[in-house]
């Protein structure tokens, strides 16, 4: 199977101030055959179900702001927050869906100073 | 609009089946698309079960694989997830959420979950 490590485990931001959040792949989820790379990013808030925020490595989804942004290559991705808000606290997910069984990262929790 | 909404029991006893029903709209499993079930045990990361396509496809997540059947009901709009011998670390949130939208297979909306209880 493959296992997404994702660092931070948590992760104590100021608003305004930007946020990187890292997830690291045992193997590549790149896929030759197509050219996209199936990573995609979630966000659990508080007490809510989680939300798709970025699909396919670096695509938002519908109505995400645009302070979120996915990129990274391979094996090695991170999750950007440009400036931090305070609705923007929860819990990070990284999933992969290149190959089964789908796996999820062991999340970031992001907390607001 | 699509919603997805998971009905099941709250509790279970151990080696006892769970049946846990998806009913959803907004799309149809007929013709595109497909439904992933998702857990979430208490101050656990999520874990994805099991996914069906609209053509019947069916995957599971290897750990579980041989207690796991997911089907599909197209004329209810309903996706059923069956687990067998449940023990109590298989308390969790269930999750069922809608994959297909967007031209890519990510799971662009989520049910509200339902809290499954494994306990005698």
């Amino acid at each position: 199977d493959v296992v997404l490590t994702q660092t931070p485990v948590s992760l104590t931001v100021t608003p305004g101030e930007p946020a990187s959040i890292s997830c690291r792949s045992s193997q590549s989820l790149f896929d030759s055959d197509d050219a996209y790379t199936y990573l995609d990013w979630y966000l659990q808030k508080p007490g809510q179900s989680p939300q798709l925020l970025i699909y396919t490595l670096s695509n938002r989804a519908s109505g995400v702001p645009d302070r979120f942004n996915g990129s990274g290559s391979g094996t090695d991705f991170t999750l950007k927050i440009s400036r931090v808000e305070p609705e923007d606290i929860g819990l990070y997910y990284c999933m992969q869906r290149l190959k089964y069984p789908i796996t999820f990262g062991g999340g970031t929790k992001v907390e607001m100073k | 609009q699509i919603t997805l909404k998971e009905s099941g029991p709250a509790l279970v006893k151990p080696t006892q089946t769970l049946t846990l029903t998806c009913t959803f709209s907004g799309f149809s499993l007929s013709d595109d698309g497909a439904v992933g079930w998702i857990r979430q045990p208490p101050g656990k990361p999520l874990e994805w079960l099991a996914l069906i396509y609209w053509d019947d496809d069916k995957r599971y997540t290897t750990s579980l694989k041989t207690r796991l059947t997911i089907t599909k009901d197209t004329s209810k709009n309903q996706a059923v997830l069956i687990m067998t011998d449940m023990d109590p670390v298989d308390t969790a949130t269930y999750y069922c959420a809608h994959s297909g939208g967007l031209g890519s297979y990510a799971f662009d909306v989520w049910g509200r979950g339902t809290r499954v209880t494994v306990s005698s």
